[in-house]
Formats: structure tokens, sequence, C-alpha cells
């Protein structure tokens, strides 16, 4: 019973790197959701997608990418890391409705230096 | 514009006594209000949600939340606190719709 599983949990980047966060989740959620957590500051989304194929983006998608090939899968990829982009990363995933609540994953610590 | 406010961005208590985390929302539509715990190094678990029904909503851990539309509030409530419910606590707004808004969280530091 994985739910959301995100990898790396840690991760340390040079200025200029790229690198891919992965996300996956084994409930057949159609919808999932990428965040960044900055202290004081709640979880911003980043990217979300309502199913394979469809991705939109949310509040601060700048120097973010996804795609979402299988419902499994949402990967977010950094291009060009920036000393902005240090955070924890949250993965999330949920059913359809509204009323559904969303499932977490474990997060992503990221440090750009 | 929708938003959620958590006024409190730090609360202490002692062990055993009782716990109000404030939430306020603005929201459009009908909401659907959610309580999300975190703890240290932990993604969000789901406490308790609210979308119809009765006003009052229990959910894991003994935590419970009211509904109050005329205030547009979901406070949580916990009569008697546990040293191991020191964590961030986040508040969270959706319809129907495809996204959330969060709180940005109340820490509870507990007290032996």
């Amino acid at each position: 019973n994985a739910g959301v599983t995100q990898t790396p949990k840690f991760r340390i980047l040079k200025i200029g790197q790229s690198m891919t966060l992965q996300c996956a989740q084994d409930m057949n959620h159609n919808y999932m959701y990428w965040y960044r957590q900055d202290p004081g500051m709640g979880l911003k989304l980043i990217y979300y997608s309502v199913g394979a194929g469809i991705t939109d983006k949310g509040e601060v998608p700048n120097g973010y990418n996804v795609s979402r090939s299988t419902t499994e899968d949402f990967p977010l990829r950094l291009e060009l890391a920036a000393p902005s982009q240090t955070s924890v990363y949250f993965c999330a995933s949920r059913p359809r409705g509204g009323n559904q609540p969303q499932h977490f994953g474990d997060g992503t610590r990221l440090s750009i230096l | 514009a929708q938003s959620v406010t958590q006024p409190d961005i730090h609360i202490t208590v002692s062990e055993g006594a009782s716990l109000e985390l404030r939430c306020n929302y603005s929201y459009g539509a009908t909401p659907y209000l959610f309580w999300y715990v975190q703890s240290p190094g932990q993604g969000l678990q789901l406490l308790l949600k609210y979308f119809s029904g009765d006003t009052l909503v229990q959910g894991i851990k003994g935590f419970e939340a009211e509904f109050k539309r005329s205030q547009s509030s979901f406070n949580l409530r916990k009569p008697s606190v546990h040293w191991s419910d020191a964590a961030e606590y986040f508040c969270a707004v959706g319809g129907n719709t495809d996204k959330l808004i969060f709180g940005t969280g109340t820490r509870l530091q507990v007290f032996p």
C-alpha cells in the first residue's frame, strides 16, 4: 500500500544544473499535483494534472515543467536550477470529485547552491 | 478572491489542555473544507473534511472541526492535547474545482 511515492528524498544541486523529481501513485487517481513549501508560506501549487496527457499551470510554474504520460507518474523537471528553487517539494493525488481529499507524498528536500 | 487565513502562526499549549486552531476562508461558492497535519519531515495527512451535512465533523486522532457559514470559519478543536500532537496544521478550501487553496499553517508546540 505505497500511496504517493516521491524520489529522491534529498538532493543538492549546483546553480544551472537540471534534475527531475519523480512522483508515482498506485491508487489510480486521475488528479495529481506538485507543490512547493517554503517556511511560513504554506503550500504553493506549481503544476497539476487532471489525467494522463493533460497538465496545467498553478500559482508558481516559472522554472518548472511537467509531463503526464501515464496515470501513475507525474515527474517535475527543473531546468537551470536557481537558488530561489531551494524548497521542499510535495506531490499529491486524488480521485475525481472536489470533495475528495488529496493524498501527499513525504516530499523532496532540494537545495540549490 | 478565494483565500484561507490562519491567523495564528504559532500556538503553545500544555499537555492535557484544550486546543482551538482558527481558520477563516473566502470562497465564492459552496466550500469544501479540509484540515491537514504535517509532522516534521513528513507529508500532509488528512485530519478531517467537510463538504455537506452536519456542520460538526469528527476526524482522526480525536480532532473535530465546526463549519460556521455565517462566520466563514472552520476551526479545529481538540479537548485534551497530547505531546504527539505537536506538528504543523493546515486548513484548505476547495469546491467543485480542480485545486485547493491552503492557509499558511499554524505550528503547534506542546509543553509537558
